[in-house]
């Protein structure tokens, strides 16, 4: 079974437009969550959310954790073409990571 | 400063062969893990070493191994390779188990 959940799996959007993608999870005994950024092949990081840290921004980034519904979202605004990629979950457990199959944006001019 | 840097970029081996794909470390960071991505699904995760002690194993089979060397790099070797192992093998390394990972560029193992 699926412990992380992304959606949509992908989406067409325009520069300028604004995004959110979701995340929801099923772990035991949740330490973090992290979103990634994959254009070619290594993941690049972008924030952790845990317990302690609900709620980040950078830029035109922000992500909320939401720990009663189990689920995260990754907001982007004024989206440029560069905005391209996708965007990976990832749930730290304990000792393992489970990353989502991801959400692909695709940002047209 | 140099990122997480693995080796080799590329690999194409036989069915039944055995493989050692390795990874340095950013510098300072003792924490590395493991992960193999399939063509349009995100990372497995296979391990995670922090002071050369391995500290998390995901779901792969026992011909899946790693090690961390005193000076923090790794190797993940697969013995007995499979077709439904190729895959790009990702390395990423971390200041410690619960901090944010960085990611190298990966390997692309092609199993023939």
């Amino acid at each position: 079974e699926d412990k992380v959940v992304q959606s949509p799996l992908s989406l067409v959007v325009h520069e300028g437009d604004t995004v959110t993608l979701n995340c929801s999870y099923e772990v035991t005994n949740f330490r973090s969550l992290l979103w990634y950024k994959q254009e070619k092949k290594a993941p690049t990081f972008l924030f952790m959310l845990t317990s302690s840290g609900i709620e980040k921004k950078s830029g035109r980034l922000s992500s909320i954790l939401d720990k009663k519904e189990l689920s995260s979202i990754l907001n982007i605004t004024a989206t440029q073409t560069g905005d391209s990629a996708i965007y990976l979950c990832a749930v730290a457990e304990f000792n393992k990571f489970y990353f989502g199959s991801g959400t692909k944006l695709n940002v047209k001019p | 400063d140099a990122g997480v840097t693995q080796s080799p970029t590329h690999l194409i081996k036989t069915r039944g062969q055995h493989v050692t794909l390795r990874c340095s470390p950013i510098s300072g960071h003792k924490s590395v893990s493991w992960y193999q991505q399939v063509l349009g699904q995100g990372p497995q995760f296979i391990f995670q070493y922090y002071e050369k002690e391995e500290r998390g194993r995901g779901n792969f089979p026992d011909r899946f191994s790693a090690r961390q060397f005193p000076n923090y790099s790794s190797e993940l070797n697969v013995n007995a390779l499979l077709l439904g192992d190729s895959a790009l093998y990702l390395c990423a390394s971390s200041l410690d188990p619960g901090a944010g990972y960085t990611f190298g560029s990966g390997t692309r193992l092609t199993v023939v």
